[in-house]
């Protein structure tokens, strides 16, 4: 079975700074994997998604997110964080099963982001 | 934004009642999720449908039931409410399973 781990419950980052938050999930096949952000209150949007190609994705709000098969890890990046990047985080694994089947979706634990002014 | 609502947005209940919430979508799409969102756990889902009533369970149902009569409605219902299920209910529909999956605004439970 699948799984994700975000090794951080919480990062604090000061305006402007660069951000990074990592991913790491577990399955054996090539995996679905997805970033969604959620505010306080609210549900939770896609940032950005990889399926296959490329293994550098951009996403909405200035994100992006590198797929390392050898590392087994999706990390979220953005050069310059702005206050309204303070949210949680979510990253998800689907998995390829076959044909036109795909597994269920898995959830990290999420991630919360600070953002001192 | 995908066209998903729930209602109720937020609910009280007492302990033992029944409780349903519901996940209605507009855009046809086959799948539909409930997951519930607590501190430290993320989202766990709790039962899904693959079309019209075709569902099975998620990772923590014990104690929720579902229903999907339509393509555009999905209930889970609380049988007899616990402390335990206090929690916020999130709905989420794709077009694929294991694709991207759009979710609703939540529901807040509280059993008190």
């Amino acid at each position: 079975a699948q799984s994700v781990t975000q090794p951080d419950i919480h990062i604090t980052v000061s305006e402007g700074a660069s951000l990074e938050l990592r991913c790491n999930y577990s399955y054996g096949a090539t995996p679905y994997l997805f970033w969604y952000v959620q505010s306080p209150g609210q549900g939770l949007q896609l940032l950005l998604k990889y399926f296959s190609g490329d293994t550098l994705v951009q996403g909405i709000k200035g994100f992006e997110a590198e797929f390392k098969r050898s590392q087994s890890s999706f990390n979220l990046r953005k050069p310059s964080v702005h206050w309204s990047d303070a949210a949680e985080y979510f990253c998800a694994v689907g998995a390829y099963i076959g044909g036109t089947s795909y597994g269920k979706l898995t959830f990290g634990q999420g991630t919360i982001l600070t953002v001192h002014p | 934004d995908a066209g998903i609502t729930q209602s109720p947005r937020h609910k009280v209940t007492e302990t033992g009642t029944p409780v349903t919430l519901r996940c209605h979508q507009t855009e046809n799409h086959r799948y539909m999720y409930w997951y519930r969102q607590d501190p430290g756990h993320g989202l766990r889902l709790i039962h899904y449908s693959y079309g019209v009533k075709d569902t099975d369970k998620g990772e923590v149902s014990d104690g929720y039931s579902v229903s999907r009569s339509k393509t555009e409605d999905f209930l889970l219902t609380l049988e007899s409410a616990t402390s335990s299920q206090t929690s916020v209910y999130f709905c989420a529909i794709s077009e694929r399973q294991g694709e991207t999956q759009y979710f609703g605004p939540g529901t807040r439970l509280l059993v008190l």
